[in-house]
């Protein structure tokens, strides 16, 4: 069955370092992939996404890279603030056949 | 942006009875609306997709005439827990399409249910 996992449960990074944030999916008829952070007690937000025709995308402090080949995503974000502490989510998306899988979730934890 | 207003954001209720959550598009028309389940420290899990004007398709495992979904209109979706139990305290998150597009989602704040 279809599964999207992340490498790492919990991510520790120095304010100003940059993070990455890894994730590892099964489904290669997948063809969106989308990146999530949820801070607690609230919902998750879109943070940027990536179709399977692509590689890479960057937007603000963010670049997602998607390597088909080895069914592997992830999140880099640039100068990481203590505002970026969150849980992120990676989900991937079957367009087709209309289903999204989100991952387990990675807790980043941003130190001053 | 597009924003989905989802009420009330915590509820408390005694076993037995129903709660209904509420989740509105605020400035845009949702054609369809998924509904979330979220345990601590876990992932979303997708409990139902539910269609404006159409029965909501619901995930293998979820019941349905527990968990009514009502998609009357463009703007509201609701999610009715009826006879709740505490086990059915979790965070209750919405999401919403963005047009008709499969790409691009919205989501609510999320609703956290505990039942006593």
């Amino acid at each position: 069955g279809e599964s999207v996992g992340l490498h790492l449960p919990t991510l520790s990074v120095q304010e100003g370092d940059n993070s990455i944030i890894n994730c590892a999916y099964s489904n290669s008829a997948s063809d969106y992939f989308i990146w999530y952070k949820q801070e607690s007690g609230k919902g998750p937000q879109f943070i940027i996404d990536i179709r399977s025709n692509m590689d890479k995308r960057q937007g603000q402090r963010v670049t997602v890279l998607l390597n088909k080949t080895v069914k592997h995503l992830s999140l880099q974000i640039a100068a990481t603030q203590p505002g970026d502490s969150a849980v992120y989510f990676c989900a991937e998306r079957n367009t087709n056949a209309g289903k999204s899988t989100f991952g387990d979730g990675t807790t980043l934890t941003v130190k001053p | 942006g597009a924003v989905v207003s989802q009420h009330p954001s915590w509820v408390i209720c005694k076993s037995g009875t129903s709660v209904k959550i509420e989740c509105r598009s605020l400035d845009f028309q949702a054609t369809t609306m998924f509904w979330y389940r979220q345990f601590p420290k876990q992932s979303l899990m997708l409990m139902a997709t539910s269609n404006e004007g159409s029965k909501a398709t619901y995930e293998q495992g979820v019941e349905k005439d527990k968990f009514l979904i009502n998609h009357a209109s463009l703007t509201l979706s609701t999610l009715t827990v009826t006879s709740a139990h505490p086990e059915d305290s979790s965070f209750y998150i919405c999401s919403a399409r963005l047009g008709m597009r499969d790409y691009g989602y919205t989501f609510g704040s999320g609703t956290r249910l505990t039942v006593v």
